[in-house]
């Protein structure tokens, strides 16, 4: 079956410390990857996302992303975390040969918390 | 540009009632998707719309359905409600039919609570 990972339910940062929220994934064939940000009582807000290229991807607010095709991991980093970074983050994954039936499959969000 | 708008924010419902929410994607996006999100269970996809058809479902029962006008806006149908239907109801536009790679903008979700 196909899903993706989040493992941590909650990462803690201490603000201007680098942050990681992990993101692993299993779908056949190639994948789309994205991130999203929720603020509380918000929507998601897209981050960024991987069609192909660069296996590094940088997106809004200064984060980025590290695909690894290897590990089957889609990585969102950030070198220097603010406490307005908190917020709940999700990975999503949609099978490259999905053509026009696009389904993204979420994972079940991390929580960070980015302390003064 | 605008965002997407979603209305109304709140409602409150009582069990067996039904409800209509409301979406206006961004200007010139022609898809619509419609998700379910709790606490536990994450985003829950409910179904896409793409030039006022259905393009894909999710699993949920048919209580649940939705619909696309010529303009791109949708609405989506909750009838005869249950407790387990509360939750944020996120609508997310993309410019075009649904492909894999296309992105997904958000609204601010209505928050839905049956009582």
């Amino acid at each position: 079956a196909q899903s993706v990972a989040q493992p941590e339910d909650q990462v803690n940062v201490a603000e201007g410390n680098p942050l990681t929220v992990k993101c692993t994934y299993s779908v056949s064939g190639n994948p789309y990857l994205f991130w999203y940000v929720q603020y509380p009582n918000r929507g998601l807000q897209f981050l960024l996302k991987y069609i192909t290229g660069d296996n590094l991807v940088k997106g809004s607010y200064g984060f980025e992303a590290e695909f690894n095709k290897s590990q089957t991991s889609f990585h969102l980093k950030k070198p220097s975390a603010l406490v307005s970074d908190s917020a709940l983050y999700f990975c999503a994954v949609s099978p490259a040969n999905a053509g026009n039936n696009r389904k993204l499959i979420w994972g079940l969000g991390t929580s960070l918390a980015v302390n003064p | 540009k605008a965002g997407v708008t979603q209305t109304p924010r709140y409602l409150i419902k009582t069990r067996g009632q039904q409800v209509t929410l409301s979406c206006s994607p961004i200007s010139g996006h022609r898809s619509v998707s419609w998700y379910q999100q709790t606490p536990g269970q994450g985003l829950q996809f409910l179904f896409e719309y793409f030039s006022e058809t259905q393009r894909n479902k999710g699993n949920f029962p048919g209580r649940f359905s939705g619909r696309q006008f010529s303009n791109s806006r949708s609405e989506m149908n909750v009838s005869t409600l249950e407790l387990g239907d509360s939750a944020l109801y996120l609508c997310a536009s993309s410019r075009t039919s649904g492909g894999a790679e296309d992105t997904q903008y958000f609204g601010p979700g209505t928050r839905l609570t049956v009582l």
